[in-house]
Order: C-alpha cells, then structure tokens, then sequence
C-alpha cells in the first residue's frame, strides 16, 4: 500500500513551453502533498506544500507563479513548470501524506513518488 | 535552525564489511527522524524511523537509535551487500515537513 505515481517519468521540452507533471496516490487519500526538488548529488529542496482545496504554501525563494501547483483532489496534485528555461531542468519529486486532517497518521510519514526529469533545452 | 548534517561521500565499501553513517540534526521541538534509501534509478524509499529518544529503528539488516543527548541518528549494518549500494538521506519530520541531510552515496565493490 501506500503508492504514490508521478507522471511523466520524463520530458524533455523547448525553453518558453510550460510543462505540467502529476502526482497521484494510488490507493490513499492525501489532503497534503509536497513537491521537492533535487538537484544532481545535492539534497532534496521543499519547493512547497500542496493542500487539496486551498492554495499551495510555497517556500522562500520558490517563485510560485513560475512553479503553479494544483490540488484538485484527495489524490492528485499538479505542477506546472511555467516558460520553462534550461535553469529549471531538475529533478522534480512529489511525496504524499496519508490520512486526513487530524487523522491517526501522528508521525506523518511521507510516500514518495519515482521522480520526473525534466529536461528544459 | 532545523537542520541535518550527514558525513560527506561516496563511501566505499566491500562486502561483508561494518557500515555506519552519521547523522546528526538540530531542531526546536522534537522530531521524528528517518533514514530514506535512494537506489539507483528508483525513488525515495522509507528505510526505517524513530519518533521519539531512544528509539531504534532497524529494517533489512539496518539499525538507528534515536539519541537525544547528542542529537545523532547515525545508521548502522553489520554486514553490507552489493545490493545496498544506493544513497542514503537521513531526514528530520517537524510540522509535517522534511528537512534533509545531503546524502551519502555507498558502493559496495564485491
């Protein structure tokens, strides 16, 4: 259980395009998902947290109408990566929170998805 | 701060041998702390965990003990094989976000 999927895996798109990358929990219900960034033999980077029904928190530094995050539902949360530019080719990760708020997850663990690469020529 | 300092790599080991990474943390409050596996090619993957002082988590062989006293959380195996090579990203939970170490990449040589 606990399965969280990412899609695509891969892109590779023009600079100026925008690019949108999905996260799905597959066979739980998330009212919070996050979106991270890892850089090549660097640390994963919170870019921000996605709450279903209301607007993302973004952290510092995070330009969040670069970086637009959608969380329509229980399970799925969006990233779009606006006019894109070969600086934002990354690593990017989605990781998903089970349970609801206020629910019984007290040590909130988080299920992360297999990544995309995004690749911005 | 909250932040995770973990040793420097790669690591290199052969098989059979001792492993430990280290890890320390700093943090207000009191978090939860993990150790994520990254293999190669594969996503972030939960290795084991501890929520509270004292606590070991141990999974395939792994072991991490909690400790309060010096804020560590330094991951241990007796006996690493091959297939353990992968990167190793030891984490702190507060207020339901991750701060992250910057991972320790192991090869273990046959």
């Amino acid at each position: 259980g606990a399965v969280v999927s990412q899609h695509p895996s891969w892109v590779i798109c023009k600079s100026g395009t925008s690019v949108k990358i999905e996260c799905r929990s597959l066979d739980f219900q998330a009212t919070t998902m996050f979106w991270y960034r890892q850089f090549p033999k660097q640390s994963l980077m919170l870019m921000a947290t996605s709450n279903e029904g209301s607007k993302a928190t973004y952290e510092q530094g995070v330009e969040k109408d670069k970086f637009l995050i959608n969380h329509a539902s229980l399970t799925l949360s969006t990233l779009t990566v606006t006019s894109a530019h070969p600086e934002d080719s990354s690593f990017y990760i989605c990781s998903a929170v089970p349970g609801l708020a206020g629910g019984p997850n007290s040590y909130n663990e988080q299920f992360f998805g297999p990544g995309t690469r995004l690749t911005v020529l | 701060g909250n932040s995770v300092t973990q040793m420097e790599g790669p690591v290199t080991l052969s098989e059979e041998a001792f492993l430990t990474i280290n890890c320390t943390y700093t943090a207000t409050g009191y978090p939860s702390l993990f150790w994520y596996v990254q293999y190669p090619g594969e996503g972030l993957q939960l290795l084991l965990k501890a929520t509270k002082a004292d606590d070991k988590g141990s999974n395939k062989g792994f072991e991490a003990t909690y400790r309060k006293e010096t804020t560590s959380f330094h991951l241990e195996k007796g006996s690493v094989q091959v297939s353990d090579s992968a990167v190793y990203f030891c984490a702190l939970n507060l207020n339901r976000k991750l701060i992250w170490g910057l991972g320790t990449s192991l090869a273990v040589n046959p």
